[in-house]
């Protein structure tokens, strides 16, 4: 059972928009700032889209966006298109021993 | 380009030992810390272990310490992940990941991942 909490699967259609939450405790998410989200495309390695709650990476589409509100975080996909079709993975620093958790990812379809 | 090339993965039985390593280039290697991060077949993504960028400082994950040794020869642009105690919980793909902190310690972001390389514990 991963730390923080994703929904197994989301869904949209071209063009949409999209929100994947994360959910976690006061001891992660709720804590601190210190939020990233990954996109994994089907073995592959993970890419980083957004750390620090919303702040994204050079050269990462602004068609993601990131927030959070309490413990829970979220990351908005716009303009839905086919290439987005991947896994998403978020992640937290932790006042835990392990210092960083996942979520168990959430699978987007593009329908 | 920045490249992370893992090896050293394979089938090996429980309570047995193997060694991964990490082959860098396309930075500066000593500059940075590294990951390794674990993917079970059909699951999440798992952190294992950390090393700083000098090899002084080392974290790891409750489920693994006191079985694992992360280890990096900045001489040769390599990261290692000495996996002692095998379980078969320890079965997943292995991913080495830079962070991006630099010099500056840790941040426990990962902004380059190797391709990773599959280790299974079964008898």
């Amino acid at each position: 059972q991963s730390a923080l909490t994703q929904p197994a699967s989301v869904s949209g259609s071209p063009g949409q928009s999209i929100t994947i939450s994360c959910t976690g405790t006061s001891s992660d998410v709720g804590g601190y700032k210190y939020v990233s989200w990954y996109q994994q495309h089907p073995g592959k390695a993970p890419k980083l889209l957004i750390y620090d709650v919303s702040s994204r990476p050079s050269g990462v589409s602004n068609r993601f966006s990131g927030s959070k509100s309490g413990s829970t975080a979220s990351l908005t996909i716009s303009g839905l298109q086919a290439e987005d079709e991947a896994d998403y993975h978020c992640s937290s620093y932790t006042t835990s021993s392990t210092h960083v958790v996942f979520g168990g990812g959430t699978r987007l379809t593009v329908l | 380009q920045v490249q992370l090339v893992e090896s050293g993965g394979g089938v090996v039985q429980p309570g047995r030992s193997l060694r991964l390593s990490c082959a860098a280039s396309g930075f500066t290697f000593s500059n940075y810390g590294l990951h390794w991060v674990r993917q079970a077949p059909g699951k999440g993504l798992d952190w294992v272990a950390v090393i700083w960028y000098g090899g002084t400082n080392k974290y790891y994950a409750d489920s693994v310490k006191g079985r694992f040794t992360i280890s990096r020869d900045n001489s040769k642009n390599t990261l290692y992940l000495q996996m002692n105690s095998l379980r078969a919980e320890d079965t997943a793909v292995y991913f080495c990941a830079r962070d991006t902190a630099g010099v500056r310690g840790v941040e426990y972001y990962f902004d380059y991942w190797g391709q990773g390389t599959l280790v299974t514990v079964s008898s």
